[in-house]
């Protein structure tokens, strides 16, 4: 079955302590992407990734890292967490496409999240 | 900054009824993509629309697409209590990595 893992799934950690929320997709998908959701603002891209050890920041990145060794995973740091990084975060993968590609009708792939608390 | 808006945020309706929800957006686009969410879970993809197109069905579903007025709507048809959740829409510029998430519309659809 096709799918994208996150893990975990919930987590409450305190300021300051390094967290890793992990990525994983079976799909061989060249895209993979993190987002951010909060109420009232939608969601927010971090990262994204374009291909193993291609990262490129979204709109929000300030206090995160990326990495991608191997096509599958793309996991998401924060070095030091802050209480304003609590929030609902998913993962997000799509197949490569090329530029122009008129046959480009495929949506993107989201994990189920994680709910992440910082005290 | 967000690149679709939709309208309205919240919306209650009973089953039966259609349900209509509608994007706004500002800059030019390649596509724009319709999105399910179920409270609290991952967004699952809906239907997508060229920006050479103009409607679009699947099933009990109808987008449109003015790229005059930069506005999308999705219809939902005799909807079902099944059918309550959260409705993004996200647009696509330049390449598939710009791809910007609306607020959502909250729908609930009374059994």
């Amino acid at each position: 079955e096709a799918q994208v893992t996150q893990n975990p799934r919930y987590l409450i950690t305190v300021t300051g302590k390094k967290l890793t929320v992990t990525c994983s997709q079976n799909m061989n998908h060249e895209y993979m992407s993190w987002y951010r959701q909060d109420p009232g603002l939608g969601l927010r891209q971090i990262y994204y990734s374009m291909n193993v050890e291609v990262t490129d920041k979204g709109d929000v990145p300030e206090g995160y890292k990326v990495s991608r060794k191997e096509k599958r995973n793309f996991p998401l740091i924060l070095e030091s967490p802050s209480p304003n990084q609590t929030s609902l975060y998913f993962c997000a993968t799509h197949r490569y496409i090329a530029w122009g590609d008129a046959e480009w009708d495929y949506g993107y792939t989201f994990g189920s999240g994680t709910r992440l608390t910082v005290v | 900054s967000q690149q679709g808006e939709e309208d309205p945020q919240a919306l209650s309706i009973q089953e039966g009824e259609n349900a209509t929800m509608n994007c706004s957006y500002k800059t030019s686009i390649n596509n724009l993509q319709w999105y399910r969410q179920n409270s609290g879970r991952g967004l699952v993809h809906l239907i997508l629309i060229r920006s050479n197109e103009r409607e679009k069905h699947s099933g009990r579903l109808r987008v449109t697409l003015d790229t005059s007025k930069k506005s999308s709507s999705l219809l939902i048809t005799a909807s079902r209590a099944a059918d309550t959740a959260s409705y993004f829409c996200a647009t696509v510029r330049g390449g598939y990595q710009k791809v910007t998430f609306g607020i959502g519309t909250k729908l609930q659809v009374i059994p």
